[in-house]
């Protein structure tokens, strides 16, 4: 692994179901996020993780859940699938150096029908 | 509330330079970020200003003004491969990243 990965790539969801979208980091990075970007908008923070063992709320995070048992993985959780849950959800992690810069994984493009 | 502006849409030719401004009202400052972002593909670091002033990354350069809540991306010597979003990000006083909407930059050859 090199850097972050997001699994699935991309997946198509019933309402009303479970999804879990996973995030791994191999940076031993402290912070983690989870942003969902909308055509039109800019990226919107879903929850953070600081470093393992905390989590803290973004701007969106009704629907959502997170944990952050470790360092490397930081799933994000959909507990019953709307359809306005629909987007592009992005993992980030940050380097906690001086620019605390932000890098991302690939994406995980939802469709919730 | 907090706002990131940002123009939606530019064209610009090949060989050419570019000027993308951003401008922000947030509660605290505490840096400023451009990211480069290929349609269907991830947000890539570019730059990152906290002090005035210009920042200067080969054919990028990245300018702050913090008294007047601006900030521009300069791309000289335009590649086709330049085709991208170009998304400004400001970090408030939570150290929390607030995003614009992202420019789409055209380069036409």
């Amino acid at each position: 692994i090199a850097g972050i990965t997001q699994a699935p790539t991309s997946q198509i969801l019933a309402a009303g179901r479970r999804m879990t979208l996973r995030c791994t980091q191999d940076m031993r990075h402290n912070a983690m996020y989870w942003y969902r970007q909308d055509l039109g908008l800019g990226l919107r923070l879903i929850h953070y993780s600081n470093t393992a063992g905390t989590t803290g709320k973004g701007e969106v995070p009704d629907g959502y859940s997170v944990s952050r048992a470790n360092t490397d993985d930081f799933p994000l959780t959909l507990a019953s699938a709307v359809p306005s849950q629909t987007s592009v959800y992005f993992c980030a992690s940050s380097d906690s150096e001086e620019t605390d810069t932000q890098y991302f994984g690939p994406g995980t493009r939802l469709t919730v029908l | 509330g907090q706002n990131i502006d940002q123009p939606t849409e530019m064209t610009a030719t090949e060989g050419a330079i570019v000027q993308i401004n951003c401008t922000y009202q947030t509660s605290g400052f505490n840096g400023l970020f451009w990211y480069q972002q290929h349609a269907g593909e991830a947000p890539t670091f570019l730059s990152y200003n906290v002090l005035d002033g210009l920042e200067e990354k080969g054919r990028f350069s990245s300018f702050l003004s913090r008294s007047k809540g601006y900030s521009y991306l300069l791309l000289k010597e335009l590649q086709m491969k330049d085709s991208a979003s170009y998304l400004c990000a400001v970090r408030d006083s939570n150290y929390q990243l607030i995003w614009g909407a992202g420019t789409k930059l055209i380069i036409k050859p």
